[in-house]
């Protein structure tokens, strides 16, 4: 069975702090990895996704991540957080046919 | 307007009755998918459905109920609520060809008294 690891639950930065958030997943076989955005009180939204060829993928907002198939990771990345950023971000995983999401980082960006 | 769309937004029942969240898209993606939203657990797949007619359990099937006739809805309903059933319920959807990224309604606030 597949599983998704977000072992930061809720992380505090300043404004113009750099961001990395971790994501770890256990599947055996090929995997489509992506990160979603639930900006409060709104619905999911897709930040970024991979699928094959360059492990190192950018996505909206100034959002990137690295696929590391070694160890198991596609942890996300922003070099300059801003206030706008403050959401909850959820990591996921499609081994199959379905996908299988993290628990979920809330991020609190202070002004 | 195109898109996925729930209703109703906000529930309020009591345990014991049934209850019905709508879910209902204009893409005719084939594949429809219910999650519920807790603190500490992120999104849990409920039910998901690849066609008309074809449904499947999730991770936390317990206490749901599916049905999905025509392709653009897929209804989930609670036959007898319970306090644990007290959850943010979202919809998603995608197209069958391209497992590209699911599209998710604005979900629906329940709260089982």
């Amino acid at each position: 069975a597949q599983s998704v690891s977000q072992h930061n639950h809720h992380v505090i930065l300043s404004e113009a702090a750099s961001l990395e958030l971790g994501c770890n997943y256990s599947y055996g076989g090929t995997v489509n990895l992506f990160w979603y955005v639930q900006y409060p009180g709104q619905h999911l939204q897709l930040l970024l996704k991979y699928f094959s060829g360059d492990p190192l993928v950018k996505g909206i907002k100034g959002f990137e991540a690295e696929f590391i198939k070694s160890k198991f990771s596609f942890n996300l990345r922003k070099p300059s957080v801003q206030w706008s950023d403050t959401a909850e971000y959820f990591c996921a995983v499609k081994g199959n046919e379905k996908l299988t999401f993290g628990t979920g980082t809330r991020l609190t960006i202070i002004p | 307007d195109a898109g996925i769309t729930q209703s109703p937004r906000y529930k309020i029942t009591e345990t014991g009755r049934q209850v019905t969240l709508m879910c209902h898209q204009t893409w005719s993606h084939s594949y429809m998918f219910w999650y519920r939203q807790d603190l500490g657990h992120g999104l849990r797949l409920i039910y998901y459905s690849a066609a008309a007619d074809i449904t499947d359990k999730g991770e936390v099937p317990d206490g749901y109920v599916v049905s999905r006739s025509k392709t653009e809805n897929f209804p989930l309903t609670l036959e007898s609520a319970t306090r644990s059933q007290t959850s943010v319920y979202f919809c998603a959807s995608i197209e069958r060809t391209s497992y590209n990224e699911q599209f998710f309604g604005p979900g629906t606030r329940l709260t089982v008294l």
